[in-house]
């Protein structure tokens, strides 16, 4: 089955900087990687995706960046808030409906 | 809308106690998905369905059993909790349209095993 791995677990930066965040992912049938957001004691929030036919998504700060040959997609986060402080899932799925997640990444950032 | 709930937001269960976790949502979506979340470990996916009447194993089913006889509801139930199920257990739904969509999730049920 598909197999989702996410680096780093934690990042630390001051508010202003960039955050990057890396998946890499083994079924190469996989098509659609959503990022996810959750705040703490909160649900996860979906809050860019990228489809395998796009190499590259821009939302305001975030973007999400895709490289099929080498398997492996980063969340990109410009000129970070305090309240950009969460947990970042990526994720895969390759048939419709079910995704396979990575660990989690928790984001601190510091004014 | 409501979008998707879940109850109980918490339990406290004893080992070998049974209990039945319901998942509602008010969108129309086809497809209804149960993860559990653990520290360090992600969502991991316990069972889904892609419609009414269907259910299908995830990643992680054993200990767990499902059923989704209306469209709106999927129910998760623990026939006999461990403390290895102390998690906390999240809805998701989605529906069908063209490829992939959006999952939306629940508010989650905390559940500690005793």
């Amino acid at each position: 089955g598909e197999n989702v791995e996410q680096h780093p677990s934690t990042l630390s930066v001051q508010e202003g900087d960039s955050a990057v965040i890396k998946c890499t992912y083994s079924d190469s049938a996989s098509n659609y990687f959503p990022w996810y957001k959750q705040e703490l004691g909160k649900r996860p929030q979906l809050i860019i995706d990228i489809r395998s036919n796009v190499g590259e998504k821009k939302d305001q700060r975030i973007a999400v960046t895709l490289n099929k040959t080498a398997k492996h997609f980063s969340l990109h986060i410009t000129e970070t808030q305090p309240e950009d402080s969460a947990v970042y899932f990526c994720a895969a799925g390759n048939s419709g409906y079910a995704l396979n997640f990575g660990k989690g990444t928790s984001l601190l950032v510091t004014p | 809308n409501a979008g998707v709930t879940q109850t109980p937001k918490f339990r406290v269960l004893k080992t070998g106690q049974s209990m039945t976790l319901l998942c509602a949502q008010d969108m129309n979506h086809e497809y209804m998905y149960w993860y559990r979340q653990d520290p360090g470990m992600g969502l991991r996916l316990i069972h889904y369905s892609v419609g009414e009447g269907t259910t299908a194993k995830g990643e992680v089913p054993d200990g767990y059993n499902v059923s989704r006889l209306k469209k709106q509801n999927f129910l998760l139930g623990l026939e006999s909790a461990a403390p290895s199920q102390t998690s906390v257990y999240f809805c998701a739904s989605s529906r069908l349209e063209g490829t992939y969509n959006e999952q939306f999730f629940g508010p989650g049920t905390r559940l500690t095993v005793l």
